[in-house]
């Protein structure tokens, strides 16, 4: 069982360069999100994806865009990478109920931006 | 806003002890709260859920339990062992869609 996968797994950017982190899941879950989880802050939401067509942003939204391509995938782009979006990047996604269901995370993009 | 801590922020204790990690949690007008577990490297794996309406939950040597009006949960680890040893996170569901978490507590079991 594959669950959620996340690709690249690592990706070093220089400042002002773009790039799509991809993620699909394979467990036919309604709700996805994008979370980032920093040293000292904890994992904070970016943006979620309640159902297939339907896209919200989170606690800190800006600098993301984000596109619900289908039910398994949900790509979280960045337009101009800044230094202050160096972090871990994951993606989760829950069935049938939503948040009130646990939530399945892939491994992580790790993304360092020079 | 939601505000979660996590008590301590790392614990190392002899394989085979009991132990209990701390979570709280400033707003008590919660949907659910999950316990999940992270090793190095890795992402998050879910341990337990309660929900709001309920005081506790189990699976094998872990409880967790919610005391919503107090705004604390606890996760109970029953003899633990060497494979425990990671960071568990708790994490609050306050508003439709939004998990805020802690910072997590290290766990290191010793052989």
């Amino acid at each position: 069982n594959a669950g959620v996968t996340q690709t690249p797994k690592f990706q070093v950017l220089k400042t002002g360069q773009s790039m799509t982190l991809q993620c699909a899941q394979d467990m036919n879950h309604n709700s996805m999100y994008w979370y980032r989880q920093d040293p000292g802050m904890g994992l904070r939401l970016i943006y979620y994806s309640a159902s297939e067509g339907t896209t919200d942003k989170g606690e800190v939204p800006n600098g993301y865009n984000v596109s619900r391509l289908n039910k398994r995938e949900f790509s979280l782009r960045l337009e101009s990478a800044a230094p202050s979006q160096t972090s871990v990047y994951f993606c989760a996604s829950s069935g049938l109920g939503g948040p009130n269901q646990p939530q399945h995370f892939g491994d992580g993009t790790r993304l360092s931006i020079l | 806003k939601q505000e979660v801590t996590q008590i301590p922020a790392a614990l190392s204790v002899p394989e085979g002890e009991n132990l209990v990690l701390n979570c709280s949690f400033t707003d008590s007008a919660i949907y659910n709260l999950q316990w999940f577990r992270q090793d190095p490297g890795k992402g998050l794996t879910s341990l337990l859920l309660i929900q709001s309406s309920q005081r506790e939950q189990t699976s094998g040597r872990l409880n967790a339990s919610l005391d919503k009006s107090s705004g604390r949960s606890t996760l109970y680890i029953a003899a633990s062992q060497p494979g425990d040893s990671a960071t568990y996170l708790c994490a609050v569901l306050s508003s439709n869609y939004k998990l805020t978490f802690g910072k997590g507590t290290l766990l290191t079991v010793n052989p």
